[in-house]
């Protein structure tokens, strides 16, 4: 069965520090894809990133990095020098090749960020 | 261009009334999805069209729920003898192809009274 668990349900940085939010997964298949996805408060999902489970190379975006490990099934997010605009709520997701198109989202993580 | 629109943005409705919540994808997206997110949760996937028929309707929580595309395009879901336990955010989204990232519409709030 696939599953996400955001354990973090809330998260609170001062400005500038970095942060980072933790997902683990789990599924049966070899190959799947995950997700994070940000909330913001005005509800609209904004996509950040999707990667394959073929690809472990961590990646950096600006500000934004991820540190995928299959080790530990394992798929955080680190955002550096926090800003007040990254206050929102962060969704880690999979999606597995069985069922590709249906995305099964985490709980989430409510991050603010305190100026 | 244009995102994906649903409307309406807010529905009140009374328990027991039937509803319908419109999509509208990005153009030229021949795939597309509908969530349903509660309060405090992530979305909960409900349906999967590809171009004019639904590929899984797996998330869909009983007979009440039924969703259409008849072109190919707008995408319409539709809630019979609604229950206050309908009440949520529902959300749409579209993809260029099943596998491409998922692009997510503002979602219609649900009340049911």
């Amino acid at each position: 069965a696939q599953k996400v668990t955001q354990a973090q349900t809330e998260n609170s940085v001062v400005e500038k520090e970095d942060v980072t939010l933790d997902c683990v997964y789990e599924t049966r298949d070899t190959t799947y894809y995950l997700f994070w996805y940000k909330q913001p408060p005005s509800g609209e999902l904004v996509f950040l990133i999707r990667r394959n489970s073929f690809d472990e190379q961590n990646e950096i975006s600006g500000r934004y990095s991820w540190n995928f490990q299959k080790s530990t099934s394992s798929f955080n997010f680190t955002i550096t020098a926090s800003q007040v605009v990254d206050s929102a709520v962060y969704f880690c997701a999979l999606s597995d090749d069985s069922s590709a198109s249906k995305i099964i989202f985490g709980s989430g993580t409510r991050l603010s960020i305190r100026p | 261009g244009a995102g994906v629109s649903q409307t309406p943005s807010n529905k009140v409705t009374e328990k027991g009334k039937y509803v319908e919540l419109r999509c509208d994808p990005i153009s030229g997206h021949t795939a597309l999805y509908w969530y349903r997110q509660s309060l405090g949760q992530g979305p909960e996937f409900l349906i999967y069209f590809q171009g004019t028929g639904a590929a899984d309707d797996s998330g869909l929580p009983n007979d009440r729920f039924f969703a259409v595309r008849p072109e190919g395009s707008v995408s319409t879901l539709k809630i019979q003898r609604t229950e206050r336990g309908d009440s949520a955010v529902y959300l749409c989204a579209s993809s260029a192809d099943p596998r491409g990232e998922q692009y997510f519409g503002p979602g219609t709030r649900l009340t049911v009274t």
